[in-house]
Formats: C-alpha cells, structure tokens, sequence
C-alpha cells in the first residue's frame, strides 16, 4: 500500500466552487484507475474509472483526467456540493493487483 | 444481492485477547485485500491473497495474522502481538483489471 500513516492532506472548498483532487501513482505498467469517495466511518465507494488507454472521462459532475507522461491522475468535481464532503483516493490496478493513493479529504464549506 | 460482507460493524477486544474479523464476498472474485485504516489517515495494506491458500504479506503484517481456505472468504486475526490494534479494518477484493469492491468495515477498539 502506499499510504504510510500519515494524516491526509485537506482541500477546503467554498461550495458551488470546483474542486480538483490530485494524484501521483506509481506503476508504468498499471491499465486502469479508479477514483474512490470514501465517508466517515464507511467503506470506500466506485465514483468514476479509466482505463490506461484514455485521458479523459466524464462522468455526471466529475471528470478523471490521467497523464501518463508525468503518471499523474486528476480528479474534478463541478459544483461542488456539501455531500462532496469525504476522503477521495485514487487507486491504479493491475492483474488482481490494486495500489491506493494516500488519499485527501475533501471539506466544502457552506 | 452481490458483494462484500464484513462482520462485525464494531468489535471490543480486551488487552491481550486475539479477535477474527470477518471478510466473505460472493462476487467469486480471485484476490482479496485486508486495509487498516487509522482516524485521518489512508489506507495501510494488512495482508493479500490472489489465489486460495496463498497469501502475501502487505506493509504492516505484524500482528496479524490470515487464511484463505477458501475462495469466498479471507478473515482476519487480530493477535495480541499487535500492540495497537484500534483501528478501522477495511476488505477489499478485486479480478483482473477491474475496480476494487469494498466492505463496510469493521471498527476494532481495545478495551
């Protein structure tokens, strides 16, 4: 796993604002990503997907966007909405093998 | 109804006991995950199995230990070589290049 018990990074944002989340990942050969929403006290949960030979997907308010040239993953949300509020990982796979980003917590303020 | 349960949602050990947790999925997925999750932090890798009776040790085994006598279910033993267990516990199994599927977690506190 890559987190290594450090606290979470927070981004802070002013509702109906976009938030972009952010993520490192760090296999070459990884062909598929995935973006989690996880809430306090529950299990991460599927917000949206790309696989290795895409760049861009669009979901309803969120957009992945990956850059492999740098191995880089974005996540926006448009609108963001006080439901927004949670822990986002980013995840990359490959052959049964799953690695999770350290994650970051998402706060919009009302 | 498909999917990953964990049980129990919340689990009190006493100083010294060992505890199991629970992890079965009926989604015949190959791999199975154990995360430990502490308050404010991501995700830590316990232990991984890709196949049954085979497991692999992840980033901070010690103190636990796992099985995976069958393909359905991977539990987990909390021991009391583990000096600080309070923590959300998170199953996670996955096939192939696909997403990872989660359980609802169980909440283990010390007492």
């Amino acid at each position: 796993g890559e987190s290594v018990g450090l606290h979470l990074p927070t981004l802070s944002v002013q509702e109906g604002d976009n938030s972009i989340i952010n993520c490192a990942y760090s296999n070459s050969a990884s062909d598929y990503f995935i973006w989690y929403k996880q809430e306090s006290g529950k299990g991460p949960q599927f917000i949206i997907d790309i696989r290795s030979n895409m760049d861009k997907r669009q979901g309803q308010r969120v957009t992945v966007l990956l850059n492999k040239t740098v191995k880089h993953l974005s996540l926006q949300i448009a609108a963001t909405q006080p439901g927004d509020s949670a822990v986002y990982f980013c995840a990359e796979t490959s052959y049964d093998k799953v690695i999770f980003g350290p994650g970051t917590s998402l706060s919009v303020i009302p | 109804d498909g999917g990953i349960t964990q049980s129990p949602k919340y689990l009190f050990r006493k100083e010294g006991q060992n505890v199991t947790l629970s992890c079965e999925q009926n989604l015949n997925h190959d791999a199975m995950y154990w995360y430990r999750q502490d308050p404010g932090q991501g995700l830590r890798l316990i232990y991984y199995s890709q196949i049954v009776n085979d497991f692999q040790k992840g980033d901070i085994a010690e103190g636990y230990s796992v099985s995976r006598e069958k393909k359905e279910s991977f539990p987990l033993t909390v021991t009391s070589a583990q000096k600080n267990p309070t923590a959300f516990y998170l199953c996670a199994t996955i096939q192939g290049s696909t997403e990872a599927f989660f359980g609802q977690g169980t909440r283990l506190t010390v007492v």
